[in-house]
């Protein structure tokens, strides 16, 4: 089956804009993280959300980072009024049964 | 609180034998995985240990010592594609996520 998928793949934006950052995970995975990592560096948690229960949010770094997740599948991160050092790839990853992450291909973002 | 450490460059030559190591400190531990990543791509599944010994998958093995806190990853016969990062993550399920090391850089040469 199709694995996570993530868009865009790369995202250019201007200081202050508004960005969206969307990820599909595999069907029928429970659990989805959101993850950014900059350039050489580890993998920073920001949320991760599992079935129906609150979201964990204690990675998120700012009040200007928010996500959501629709129907238990389909998740957004939102960045509002990016700022240059916002500028990471974002991974996401789900996992099932099985605890071991399936990650996507990420979203580098670029905050000029 | 977590705390993960892992070296943060190793180099080794082709054909020959790495052990990258890992300590952890961490509540509610229920396994430890290890991810491949190359650069530019994203992290891939290679090992999750959950009791202690050691667990072997082709070239690569893993080793989890509970008691320790310590787990490490074993490469034989080393490619050059076995040049990556290497990230060491625990399971911690009572928080619901894993939470991951900084990942150490293998570099491969021939």
């Amino acid at each position: 089956g199709a694995g996570v998928s993530q868009s865009p793949s790369n995202k250019v934006t201007e200081k202050g804009k508004d960005v969206e950052l969307r990820c599909d995970p595999i069907s029928g995975h429970t659990a989805l993280y959101w993850y950014r990592q900059s350039l050489g560096q580890g993998l920073e948690f920001l949320i991760y959300f599992q079935g129906n229960s609150a979201p964990d949010k204690s990675g998120l770094p700012s009040d200007r980072f928010s996500a959501e997740r629709t129907g238990g599948s389909v998740s957004t991160l939102t960045i509002q009024r990016t700022q240059q050092e916002d500028s990471a790839v974002y991974l996401c990853a789900s996992s099932g049964e099985r605890p071991e992450q399936f990650f996507g291909p990420g979203t580098r973002l670029t905050v000029l | 609180g977590q705390n993960i450490d892992q070296p943060t460059e190793m180099t080794a030559t082709e054909g020959a034998i790495v052990q990258i190591n890992c300590t952890y400190q961490t509540s509610g531990f229920n396994g430890l995985f290890w991810y491949q990543q190359h650069a530019g791509e994203a992290p891939t599944f290679l090992s999750y240990n959950v009791l202690d010994g050691l667990e072997e998958k082709g070239r690569f093995s893993s080793f989890l010592s509970r008691s320790k806190g310590y787990s490490y990853l074993l490469l034989k016969e080393l490619q050059m594609k076995d040049s990556a990062s290497y990230l060491c993550a625990v399971d911690n399920t009572n928080a619901g996520k894993s939470t991951f090391g900084d990942g150490t850089t293998l570099t491969v040469k021939p």
